[in-house]
């Protein structure tokens, strides 16, 4: 069982370029996450979508956007990356908003320069 | 606001030796707690979870954690470390009502002497 996959693995990026970090999930989860992960900060949460079709702002959405447009895949883009967006950045979910435990995936880790 | 707080950024015990990782929460009401593993270079693993009852929950790779209401703590156990304990250590907690979004420490990093 493959559970949660993101792609790429890591990443240079030049500021100001876009990128999109991918997320798939297998299984069936309904609520999906991301997370930036910055030493000293543990982790954040940037966006969530409870549901296919619905998304919702974490604690630091800004230059972050996202989109669920089916229930496996909840991709993050970047439209202008900044050097502050380098971080290790981790997808998650969760069978339902109120379940127990979120699974996460192995990471992404971006490096804007 | 809510916060999880995890006082220590970094820990050493040496291999054998008993453990006790620290988190206190600042939430209006009791919630979930969780503590997650994360190894060099990997995700993050869950370790145990407490929601009610008994309040010392028992964990996978011989963890356990304590639920101390009077004291906001979480605190995260082990009788003797094994080398390949050595990981950061995430607390984790979430509102039974409402958002019910994780908010995480600030992690602790476990290094083992041997």
């Amino acid at each position: 069982t493959a559970g949660i996959t993101q792609a790429p693995t890591s990443q240079i990026l030049a500021a100001g370029r876009s990128m999109t970090l991918r997320c798939t999930q297998d299984m069936r989860h309904n609520a999906m996450y991301w997370y930036r992960q910055d030493l000293g900060l543990g982790l954040r949460l940037i966006h969530y979508s409870n549901t296919a079709g619905t998304t919702g702002k974490g604690e630091v959405p800004d230059g972050y956007s996202v989109s669920r447009a089916n229930t496996d895949d909840f991709p993050l883009t970047l439209a202008s990356a900044v050097p502050s967006q380098t971080s290790v950045y981790f997808c998650a979910s969760q069978r339902s908003p109120d379940h127990n435990e979120q699974f996460f995936g192995p990471g992404t880790r971006l490096t804007v320069l | 606001a809510q916060s999880v707080t995890q006082p220590d950024i970094h820990i050493t015990v040496s291999e054998g030796a008993s453990l006790e990782l620290r988190c206190n929460y600042s939430y209006g009401a009791t919630p979930y707690l969780f503590w997650y593993v994360q190894s060099p270079g990997q995700g993050l693993q869950l370790l145990l979870k407490y929601f009610s009852g008994d309040t010392l929950v028992q964990g996978i790779k011989g963890f356990e954690a304590e639920f101390k209401r009077s004291q906001s703590s979480f605190n995260l156990r082990k009788p003797s470390v094994h080398w390949s304990d050595a990981a950061e250590y995430f607390c984790a907690a979430r509102t039974l009502q409402g958002a019910q979004k994780l908010v995480f420490g600030q992690g602790t990093r476990l290094t083992i002497n041997p």
